[in-house]
């Protein structure tokens, strides 16, 4: 399958800072890229879906201006955590698919980000 | 809405033993179903999916699932798990192009001797 690295593994950053992830599809244009959240020893909950080009599309609860999004490249989505605080530290996931209409019906996941929040 | 109940939140099996795990999912379309696995501290792992066809799906490292829409479920098994099948398994439904997966709460494995 396609691979998707997601950078950085783990990041502790102190409150009130920002933190940037990043999320890169290696070898195939995504067109869109999906941002989940993972609470301890629970599911994932999808956060944002961002295309190529456009402003991201917030999942309701979600505060936008706090959880950034770039979708600037075919091969690149950056999430950006605001002015961090402890309760925002969870593991981030990203996913990237390609067009679907060209038979990309598959999104891959990175390998995603620890963010703990001191 | 769309959900996904997984009811069991661990199971433990013996190596080599058969595994079945649950997931029910609802959707309001034809759903487009697919089972993840997740190592700690890793991202997820396709295992299989299903979007039409053949109701039993194969996939990778042994697995296979079967989707029966009478009884909204899609249900993963494997005949004879291994040590390195212990992880997080988590189902997930979705519409085309995996828009907006909706992810069960998951299943952890434990594997024992």
């Amino acid at each position: 399958g396609a691979v998707v690295s997601q950078h950085p593994s783990r990041v502790i950053c102190k409150s009130g800072t920002s933190v940037k992830i990043e999320c890169r599809s290696l070898d195939f244009q995504a067109t869109t890229m999906f941002w989940y959240r993972q609470f301890p020893k629970k599911s994932l909950m999808l956060m944002a879906t961002s295309n190529e080009g456009s402003k991201a599309t917030y999942e309701q609860g979600v505060e936008k201006d706090k959880f950034l999004i770039n979708h600037a490249s075919l091969t690149l989505s950056t999430l950006t955590v605001t002015s961090a605080h402890p309760e925002d530290s969870s593991f981030y996931i990203c996913s990237a698919r390609g067009h679907p209409d060209r038979g990309r019906t598959e999104a891959f996941f990175g390998q995603g980000t620890r963010l703990t929040v001191v | 809405a769309q959900s996904v109940t997984q009811p069991d939140i661990h199971i433990t099996v013996s190596e080599g033993a058969s595994l079945e795990l649950r997931c029910n999912y609802s959707y309001g379309a034809t759903p487009y179903l697919f089972w993840y696995v997740q190592s700690p501290g890793q991202g997820l792992q396709l295992l299989l999916k299903y979007f039409s066809g053949d109701t039993l799906v194969q996939g990778i490292k042994g697995f296979e699932a079967e989707f029966k829409r009478s009884q909204s479920s899609f249900n993963l098994r494997k005949p004879s798990v291994h040590w390195s099948d212990a992880a997080e398994y988590f189902c997930a439904v979705g519409g085309f192009g995996n828009e907006k997966l909706t992810f069960g709460t998951g299943t952890r494995l434990t594997i024992i001797p």
